[in-house]
């Protein structure tokens, strides 16, 4: 069965400095992986995806991932966070055969501070 | 185009009582799959429908079920509320492959 784990319950950052949000998976074949975002009250939105090919993904709000193989990770990472950032970050992996089903991480809260 | 929505968006029940949840998905999207939130057990899958039959099935007890109509609308239902039912539950679309689409959720309070 797959897994997903992040490691960072809460991280803090300041406004302007670079986010790296850490994403590990355990799965046996090539797994599809995700980010999605959750602000609070609100339903998860999708940041990015990784199905196959270029292994740097570029997603929405200036969001990036890359997958590791070799390491079983997709960090998400951003240059510069801006303080509407702030919210909860979910990995997710899809396994194939049976339908659609995510394994979501155990998400990451980002705090930012002005 | 619309995105999935979800009725009613909060809910308080008592233990014991049963609840019905609804879910509309986006436009076109034949897969529906619903997610349960809890701080303590984080994201949990509940279960998939795909044209009206159920795909898949996450380890949930069997008070918890749903259904999926010609229109791919969903619904599920848990009978027999307990106290950890409390949940935000989320539904989501697909159109093809693990692309999901998130509903705002129904927040469900179980006293």
């Amino acid at each position: 069965a797959q897994s997903v784990t992040q490691p960072d319950i809460h991280i803090t950052v300041s406004e302007g400095a670079s986010l790296e949000l850490r994403c590990n998976y355990s799965y046996g074949a090539t797994p599809y992986l995700f980010w999605y975002v959750q602000s609070p009250g609100q339903g998860l939105q999708l940041l990015l995806k990784y199905f196959s090919g270029d292994t740097l993904v570029q997603g929405i709000k200036g969001f990036e991932a890359e997958f590791k193989r070799s390491q079983s990770s997709f960090n998400l990472r951003k240059p510069s966070v801006h303080w509407s950032d702030a919210a909860e970050y979910f990995c997710a992996v899809g396994a194939t055969g049976g339908g659609n089903k995510l394994t979501f991480g155990t998400g990451t809260q980002l705090k930012v501070e002005l | 185009k619309a995105g999935v929505t979800q009725t009613p968006r909060y809910l308080i029940k008592t233990r014991g009582q049963q609840v019905t949840l609804s879910c509309s998905p986006i436009s076109g999207h034949r897969s529906v799959s619903w997610y349960q939130q809890t701080p303590g057990q984080g994201l949990q899958f509940l279960f998939e429908y795909f044209s009206e039959t159920q795909r898949n099935k996450g380890n949930f007890p069997g008070r918890f079920s749903g259904r999926q109509f010609s229109n791919s609308r969903s619904e599920m239902n848990v009978s027999t509320l307990e106290l950890g039912d409390s949940a935000l539950y989320l539904c989501a679309s697909s159109l093809q492959g693990f692309e999901q689409f998130f509903g705002p959720g129904t927040r469900l309070t179980v006293l």
